[in-house]
């Protein structure tokens, strides 16, 4: 079955403290990679994505992720959180092709203490 | 970015009652919408898609006699909640896609009592 997994459900982190959100995925066939950021009462919104090349990519806001494929991950990085990245943080898959239809990691809270 | 948008933001109503909720296209044409729901402290389950013009299509344990979807133009999906109970109480968002991109709606809050 198709699942996406992140290990981290809850991180609490001071101002400018680096970070790293892991993300594993289940996925038959090729797949598109994507990180969602949540701000309370807002959208979802695009942080970043991994279609294809290189593996490491660079989002919005000083954001970004790895795909390892061997390690069927694509973990989220930021080298210094600030206290504006509190959020909710979801990593996606979906089958290349099929943009629209997600499969949405359990979110992690992020929480970003001043 | 393309602009999705979902009415209402919230919604209260009462066992037994029906809830629409709408999904607009605001500045682009989309043949396909998706729905999802968010239980609190998880993740988004994807629903159904929305397709313009014929029927929807529901994943795996979701009835579709009670969440009805439809998608009559190129800018609008509605999803009805039908007989409401406090169980279908959750947070439902939309999507749709624009090249390789989706782009989510606010969501709305259904609290059924």
């Amino acid at each position: 079955a198709q699942s996406v997994s992140q290990h981290n459900h809850h991180v609490i982190l001071s101002e400018a403290a680096s970070l790293e959100l892991g993300c594993n995925y289940s996925y038959g066939g090729t797949v598109n990679l994507f990180w969602y950021v949540q701000y309370p009462g807002q959208h979802l919104q695009l942080l970043l994505k991994y279609f294809s090349g290189d593996p490491l990519v660079k989002g919005i806001k000083g954001f970004e992720a790895e795909f390892i494929k061997s390690k069927f991950s694509f973990n989220l990085r930021k080298p210094s959180v600030q206290w504006s990245d509190t959020a909710e943080y979801f990593c996606a898959v979906n089958r290349v092709g099929n943009t629209g239809k997600l499969i949405f990691g359990q979110g992690t809270t992020l929480q970003v203490k001043p | 970015g393309a602009v999705v948008s979902q009415h209402p933001s919230w919604v209260i109503c009462k066992s037994g009652t029906s809830v629409k909720i709408e999904c607009r296209s605001l500045d682009f044409q989309a043949t396909t919408m998706f729905w999802y729901r968010q239980f609190p402290k998880q993740s988004l389950m994807l629903m159904a898609t929305s397709n313009e013009g014929s029927k929807a299509t529901y994943e795996q344990g979701v009835e579709k006699d009670k969440f009805l979807i439809n998608h009559a133009s190129l800018t609008l999906s509605t999803l009805t909640v039908t007989s409401a109970h406090p169980e279908d109480s959750s947070f439902y968002i939309c999507s749709a896609s624009v090249n390789t991109e989706a782009f989510f709606g606010q969501g709305t809050r259904l609290t059924v009592v």
